[in-house]
């Protein structure tokens, strides 16, 4: 069935590290997939969106590559800030158009 | 344009009681979805509406309804509340189908049940 895989977290970083979040899925067909980052108190905002493979979403300085071949959709940024500091999901939306989340990673930046 | 809105932002029930909350879609979005967040199921979806009319239910007991309006504005409901519906519960709204367009979420009402 449809599933999203995230890797474990807390991920604690020192600012102005490079960040990596991994992300696979496994889809029927080929779904747009998304990044949505969830502040503490907070509802979940979009962060960057892909809608085809090979496609690149970005905003803000993170970045993440559709990659058909390996069904991943990793979540990168150059150098991370205290503000940064955040739950990220990764998405799909399922054939019905319930989005499918992974069960989010936790980002931890010390100054 | 204004992003989603959901009200009350906070609820304190107690056991047995029932309970409404309420999303105003992005201007012009006529799908909405609720999901429930807990620390334990992560997202969970809850149901969806288009054109007043449930669209896709998720696996939920009856006690947990929902509805839509002409305005595309929704409410869901649960009765009879237990501790375990302590929870986030999310609004997300998108143009006319989740599987192809964006969905957008709100803020979210904390619900804690007593």
């Amino acid at each position: 069935g449809d599933s999203v895989t995230q890797m474990e977290g807390p991920v604690t970083l020192s600012e102005e590290a490079f960040l990596t979040i991994n992300c696979t899925y496994t889809a029927t067909g080929y779904p747009s997939l998304f990044w949505y980052v969830q502040y503490p108190g907070e509802g979940l905002q979009l962060l960057l969106k892909a809608t085809k493979a090979d496609d690149k979403g970005s905003n803000k300085g993170f970045e993440a590559t559709y990659r058909k071949e390996t069904t991943s959709f990793h979540l990168e940024k150059g150098s991370v800030q205290v503000s940064d500091s955040a739950v990220y999901f990764c998405a799909f939306p399922s054939n019905t158009g319930k989005l499918i989340f992974g069960q989010g990673t936790t980002l931890q930046v010390k100054p | 344009k204004a992003g989603v809105t959901q009200t009350p932002r906070y609820l304190i029930k107690t056991r047995g009681q029932q309970v409404t909350l309420s999303c105003s879609p992005i201007s012009g979005h006529r799908s909405v979805s609720w999901y429930q967040q807990t620390p334990g199921q992560g997202l969970q979806f809850l149901f969806e509406y288009f054109s007043e009319t449930q669209r896709n239910k998720g696996n939920f007991p009856g006690r947990f309804s929902g509805r839509q309006f002409s305005n595309s504005r929704s409410e869901m409901n649960v009765s009879t509340l237990e501790l375990g519906d302590s929870a986030l519960y999310l609004c997300a709204s998108s143009l006319v189908d989740g599987t192809t367009d964006t969905q957008y979420f709100g803020p979210g009402t904390r619900l804690t049940v007593l």
